[in-house]
């Protein structure tokens, strides 16, 4: 079946821009991820969603980011006011479920979208 | 807080010699350890994880909890094994509260030269 799927693929954007990067998971997938990975700082983690509870916004990295996830299935990560320090590939992931007390489900990766802030 | 280290960012070996990619971690409950393998031009993809205790494409690894270690390891590496491996933390700490978000390595690449 499909994987993960994240539109654009390449994002060039001016310093003070606002950007929306979407993420389509699998399909019946209920926990959805966002992960940044810039260059020498490996993969930090965002937001994650987990079907209708509040969101885990703990590693945005400041009030300029926001995510969204409308009908339980894709989302939309908001970047206000772009600075040059975003510039990085924004990746989405989405597992099947979140087990409580038990093992965590594999997380499947979409491609990313490399976001480019001049 | 969670924490993983790879300390080494560039492992390059001989085709057929053994690998040995390192991951330490920190964390003050019960995790999950995984192994991400990014293939040049491909998603990151799940290699393997420490329950499972199963070898993938000949790769094994092992939680160390004395250690807090969860090195990758393959007896005889091969050319396609060339790929950024990521270490990841997932905690399920009683004080966690955190579900199963990722911690992640900054991640070694590995060169397997002919």
């Amino acid at each position: 079946g499909a994987g993960v799927s994240q539109s654009p693929s390449n994002k060039v954007t001016e310093k003070g821009k606002d950007v929306e990067l979407r993420c389509d998971p699998i399909s019946g997938h209920t926990a959805l991820y966002w992960y940044r990975q810039s260059l020498g700082q490996g993969l930090e983690f965002l937001i994650y969603f987990q079907g209708n509870s509040a969101p885990d916004k703990s590693g945005l990295p400041s009030d300029r980011f926001s995510a969204e996830r409308t009908g339980g299935s894709v989302s939309t990560l908001t970047i206000q006011r772009t600075q040059q320090e975003d510039s990085a590939v924004y990746l989405c992931a989405s597992s099947l479920r979140v087990l409580g007390g038990g093992s965590t489900d594999t997380q499947y990766f979409g491609p990313g979208t490399r976001l480019t802030v001049l | 807080a969670q924490r993983v280290t790879q300390p080494e960012k560039l492992l390059s070996v001989f085709k057929g010699a053994p690998v040995e990619l390192k991951c330490n971690y920190s964390y003050s409950g019960s995790p999950e350890l995984f192994w991400y393998v990014q293939y040049s031009r491909q998603r990151l993809q799940l290699l393997l994880r420490h329950i499972s205790r199963e070898s993938i494409k000949g790769f094994t690894a092992d939680l160390n909890k004395g250690e807090t270690s969860f090195h990758l390891k393959k007896p005889f590496a091969q050319e396609e094994d060339s790929a950024m491996y990521y270490c990841a933390l997932s905690g399920h700490g009683i004080l966690t509260g955190g579900g199963n978000k990722l911690t992640f390595g900054t991640g070694t690449q590995l060169k397997v030269e002919l």
